[in-house]
């Protein structure tokens, strides 16, 4: 069965410092990973995703993932962040069909120190 | 990019009415459409996925009668709760995947709908 695991439920960093979310999944074919952002009381926003190609890929807003098949994960990195970065970050595993669900992870929120 | 537009984005009814939210691909034909739940603090739920011109696909646990969906064109699909009641107040987030030539199949979400049953 599919499954997407965030194991984090509240991260809080200081502005500026580094962070990393993480995410590990359990799917049975060649995984559709995404990271997707949501401020409080708003929709979903792509960070960015993964399905072939190079294991480390670049989003919007300064974030990064690397997708690392031995460990079966997707984590979510930023070298700095900043007091706008609060809010809910999912990640999300799929299979690249259009009929495909998508299952998220049960969601990392994110504070920022000042 | 591709947008997905849902409508309305709040609404509040009486227990025991119906509501009917709307999911429309704006500049993509979407065959598939998917509609979640999000509780307040927790992760999106997928409650069905919604096929143009057949019948959506229910999540174990869904139930049918309640939440019934219409995909009636590649552009449009609709959620209706029925009979409405208190415990139904939630946030309701539509979704679809552009598949199109060239494109990525990423799944582009609707703003949500947050529907208050009193």
């Amino acid at each position: 069965a599919q499954s997407v695991t965030q194991p984090d439920i509240h991260i809080t960093v200081s502005e500026g410092a580094s962070l990393e979310l993480r995410c590990n999944y359990s799917y049975g074919a060649t995984p559709y990973l995404f990271w997707y952002v949501q401020s409080p009381g708003q929709g979903l926003q792509l960070l960015l995703k993964y399905f072939s190609g190079d294991t480390l890929v670049q989003g919007i807003k300064g974030f990064e993932a690397e997708f690392k098949r031995s460990q079966s994960s997707f984590n979510l990195r930023k070298p700095s962040v900043h007091w706008s970065d609060a809010a809910e970050y999912f990640c999300a595993v799929g299979a690249f069909s259009s009929a495909s669900k998508i299952i998220f992870g049960s969601g990392t929120r994110l504070s920022i120190r000042p | 990019g591709a947008v997905v537009s849902q409508h309305p984005s709040r609404v509040i009814c009486k227990s025991g009415t119906s509501v009917k939210i709307e999911c429309r691909s704006l500049d993509f034909q979407a065959t598939t459409m998917f509609w979640y739940r999000q509780f307040p603090k927790q992760s999106l739920m997928l409650m069905a996925t919604s096929n143009e011109g057949s019948k959506a696909t229910y999540e174990q646990g869904v139930e049918k009668d309640k939440f019934l969906i219409n995909h009636a064109s590649l552009t449009l699909s609709t959620l209706t709760v029925t009979s409405a009641h208190p415990e139904d107040s939630s946030f309701y987030i539509c979704s679809a995947r552009d598949m199109g030539v060239g494109r990525t199949g990423e799944l582009f979400f609707g703003e949500g709908s947050r529907l208050t049953v009193l």
